[in-house]
């Protein structure tokens, strides 16, 4: 039962270098989102897509990219990372619209 | 302003020690609400769903509860095991199916 699986669990990278974080789940859901986790802040929603081919903008979409090219893969990328970026970033995904949302264990980014 | 407000941000409980976290939110129509408990190190793991005022729902030793207003998670008689952080995520009815989240309440039960 592997559900939501995200990729690399750390990574420490360097201002203006790019990277894509992966995500992929094996439930057949249709809807994934990606969240950023900061100390106080809660959950931020990032981008989200309701199928493949879909994808709609969150509370905080600049400075991420993101394609829905199979139902089961959602890849979220930096494009040139910044300091701010630093986070722990979370993907889910959920069965429909009133559907409880399943998360991964997250990656933890360090940007310097 | 935030649509949900969680409280207390932290809360420290000695075992056996029984209390509420509270989740108030502000959207004009509420579709659901969610309890989700999230381990450090981990992503946040699915409790319960609420839909309509009055509703109740249990497991073991919590409880959560929903009025018009807010939503409260009982947590009777706790133990060590049931330290973690407890998020309260809003659905609004209309809206895009995505639910917004409060920041957490950090829960530590010391035995």
């Amino acid at each position: 039962n592997a559900g939501v699986t995200q990729t690399p669990k750390f990574q420490v990278l360097k201002t203006g270098q790019s990277m894509t974080l992966q995500c992929a789940q094996d439930m057949n859901h249709e809807y994934m989102s990606w969240y950023r986790q900061d100390p106080g802040m809660g959950l931020r929603l990032i981008h989200y897509s309701v199928g493949a081919g879909i994808t709609d903008q969150g509370e905080v979409p600049n400075g991420y990219n993101v394609s829905r090219s199979t139902t089961e893969d959602f890849p979220l990328r930096l494009l040139s990372a910044a300091p701010s970026q630093t986070s722990v970033y979370f993907c889910a995904s959920s069965s429909n619209r009133q559907g409880v949302q399943h998360f991964g264990d997250g990656t933890r980014l360090s940007i310097l | 302003e935030d649509q949900v407000t969680q409280s207390p941000e932290a809360l420290r409980l000695q075992e056996g020690e029984s209390s509420s976290l509270n989740c108030s939110y502000t959207v004009s129509g509420l579709r659901g609400l969610f309890w989700y408990r999230q381990d450090p190190g981990k992503g946040p793991e699915f409790l319960f769903t609420l839909y309509s005022a009055g509703e109740e729902k249990e497991k073991e030793r919590l409880k959560a509860t929903l009025t018009k207003k807010e939503s409260f998670l009982h947590i009777t008689a706790p133990k060590p095991e049931d330290s973690a952080t407890y998020l309260c995520a809003v659905q609004e009815s209309g809206g895009s199916y995505i639910p917004t989240f409060g920041r957490g309440t950090s829960l530590i039960v010391h035995p």
